[in-house]
Order: structure tokens, then C-alpha cells, then sequence
């Protein structure tokens, strides 16, 4: 079955720190991934995806992520977090065109001073 | 450009009562997706409409949810009767359709579902 596996469930970092959030999804010949990020009592927003081509993708808010088809892993990485990062981030995927996509369970970011 | 709209924000049902949730896509967008988000963890779909016509809604418990897009804009989704184990955010999303693609995925601020 489809899956896709975010290793942390919480990651507490310090402002200014570098951050990585894992996420790892079942292989499969075609894959389209996306990083979600959600504020509280909001809805989900893109923050980047892979499609295809290059594999490392840069997104908004200084976050990008890199497609690692041998280790089937796309983790989001920032080198310097602020405060106003902290929220939930949900790594999801899809293996056919035009389906919808399945998420992981989250990682919550929480960044302090 | 406006985005993905749904309403109500919140509702709190008591069981065994019934709901409705609207959303409205964004301008253009033929697909549509309604997921469920139980607190603490991603979201799941329950159905994604192509048009008005239903692409999966394989996860979807129709004993009690129900959901259309009649004229392939607005989309309903409906639970008759509520369980306590609904209580959820309800999130809709849309995108554009591209044949042989897949299409980013915008979503709504989501209605917080609480059954007492």
C-alpha cells in the first residue's frame, strides 16, 4: 500500500538553528511529493513540491527539500528557523497522476528564543 | 484570486444528529477533494469529484457521509447520523485538472466538527 512516513512527530529547535523534518515514502516507478504546512485553526499551504526534474527544490519562506529517490526520502530543510515557523508540517504523496495525494501524520515545528 | 471557501468555520452537534458542510473551489478548478483530519493526525480523503462525477470515494463510510458536486462547482458533504468519532476538522481542496498530471492541491480554512 501507499505510504508516506514522517520520522518525527516534534522537533523543538532554537530561532536562527538549522532544521531538517524526515520524510519517507513508499517507492514506486513515478512519485509526486509536496510539503504542507498548517497554522493553527488554518488550512493546509503548499510550501514547495517535486514533480519532476531537478531534485532539490526550493519553496517559500526559505524552505527546500530535496527528492532522494535511492533512499525514497524528500526531507524539508531550513538553515535558519524563526519563531513564525513554528507549526505543523505534513510531508504527502501521490505514485499516479491525478490521484489524490495521502499525507503523513505531521511533524510540529516549535521554534522559541 | 479568491481561494478555496467553506462554511461553516465550527460546528458542535450533538450524536446521532445530522450536518452539512459547504465548500466552494477555487474558479476553474475541476477537481475537487474533501479529506477528514482527526486532531493529531494528517489528513485522509474521503472523496475527490472529477467535474460532478465521483473519482474515488473508496474511504468514504456511506452508511452515514454523503457528498455531491451537482452542477461540477459547489460541493456538499453530509453526515447522517454523526458519531462521536467524527468530531474533526473537514478540509476542501481543489485543483486544476491536467490530464496525465498531477495538479497542486489548494485547500479551505477547514470546519471544526465537534459531536458531544
Amino acid at each position: 500500500a501507499q505510504s508516506v512516513t514522517q520520522l518525527d512527530s516534534q522537533v523543538p529547535v532554537f530561532e536562527e538553528a538549522p532544521v531538517e523534518l524526515r520524510c519517507n515514502y513508499s517507492s514506486s516507478v513515478s512519485v509526486y511529493l509536496f510539503w504542507y504546512v498548517q497554522y493553527p485553526n488554518q488550512g493546509l499551504q503548499l510550501l514547495l513540491k517535486y514533480l519532476s526534474g531537478s531534485t532539490l527544490v526550493k519553496g517559500i519562506n526559505g524552505f527546500e527539500a530535496e527528492f532522494n529517490k535511492s533512499q525514497t526520502s524528500f526531507h524539508l530543510r531550513k538553515p535558519s528557523v524563526h519563531i513564525s515557523d513554528t507549526a505543523e508540517y505534513f510531508c504527502a504523496y501521490s505514485n499516479q497522476a491525478g490521484t489524490a495525494l495521502i499525507f503523513g501524520k505531521g511533524t510540529t515545528l516549535s521554534v522559541s528564543s | 484570486e479568491a481561494g478555496v471557501a467553506q462554511s461553516p468555520r465550527y460546528k458542535i452537534i450533538e450524536k446521532r444528529q445530522s450536518v452539512a458542510f459547504w465548500c466552494n473551489p477555487i474558479s476553474g478548478h475541476a477537481t475537487l477533494y474533501w479529506y477528514q483530519q482527526i486532531l493529531g493526525q494528517g489528513p485522509k480523503l474521503l472523496i475527490q469529484f472529477q467535474n460532478n462525477g465521483v473519482v474515488d470515494d473508496s474511504q468514504l463510510p456511506k452508511d452515514r457521509f454523503s457528498a455531491e458536486r451537482l452542477k461540477g462547482v459547489d460541493s456538499t458533504l453530509k453526515i447522517q447520523p454523526a458519531k462521536l468519532e467524527d468530531s474533526a476538522v473537514y478540509l476542501c481542496a481543489s485543483s486544476l485538472h491536467r490530464l496525465g498530471q498531477t495538479a497542486t492541491a489548494f485547500f479551505g480554512q477547514g470546519t471544526r466538527l465537534t459531536v458531544v
